[in-house]
């Protein structure tokens, strides 16, 4: 149980362009869905939260107009990278939380996105 | 700034011995403790929660944590090869509710050689 998928697993696009990037929880419903970002070796960084039916709450420093979240339903959450640029290059990674264990994230397998 | 502190390593240890991770936090109103294991190239698949102090086993792996020294770490007994990862420790800093965020240390990279 708890297995969140993400697609798509990797995308290369040119700058300018916007990606979506889906977040599911396949056998749960999940009450909160995360998405971080990670660079090469280092850890990883919270971008935002995002509650059904409810606005994301993005962290300082990340641009929300750049970051677009849709949380339409209890299992999809969408981020879209808009007028995506080379530095927005990374691995991003989403994790949900479930009803009956509210403080376990299970993460998805991540996308990797590479502006070009 | 709410911190959580590993040592980045490498962490290399010889196959069936003890691997020893450690971890420290900054907040000292955590409550919530999390290991995860993240391959190179994948994403973090969580491997223990301790939220008490004290130990915590499962399987081959055991969690202990020490709240007034705000201190967390993961034993891997019987290391194998296929434990060769980098160990991220996770703390939950959220005000409750449905806000559950975590912190993640930078990890450490364990390498267990055959």
């Amino acid at each position: 149980g708890a297995v969140v998928s993400q697609h798509p697993s990797w995308v290369i696009c040119k700058s300018g362009t916007s990606v979506k990037i889906e977040c599911r929880s396949l056998d749960f419903q999940a009450t909160t869905m995360f998405w971080y970002r990670q660079f090469p070796k280092q850890s990883l960084m919270l971008m935002a939260t995002s509650n059904e039916g409810s606005k994301a709450t993005y962290e300082q420093g990340v641009e929300k107009d750049k970051f677009l979240i849709n949380h339409a339903s209890l299992t999809l959450s969408t981020l879209t990278v808009t007028s995506a640029h080379p530095e927005d290059s990374s691995f991003y990674i989403c994790s949900a939380i479930g009803m009956t264990s509210q403080e376990t994230q299970y993460f998805g397998p991540g996308t990797r996105l590479l502006v070009l | 700034q709410k911190e959580v502190e590993q040592n980045s390593g490498p962490l290399s240890v010889p196959e069936g011995a003890i691997a020893s991770l450690n971890c420290t936090y900054s907040d000292r109103g955590s409550q919530s403790f999390f290991w995860y294991r993240q391959y190179s190239g994948k994403s973090p698949e969580l491997i223990m929660s301790i939220y008490s102090n004290g130990d915590k086993e499962d399987g081959r792996f055991t969690a202990q944590l020490n709240k007034a020294s705000q201190y967390v770490s993961l034993l891997i007994r019987d290391s194998q090869p296929s434990d060769s990862a980098t160990y991220l420790c996770a703390v939950n800093n959220g005000s409750g509710g449905s806000n559950y965020k975590l912190t993640f240390g930078k990890g450490t990279l364990l390498t267990v050689n055959p």
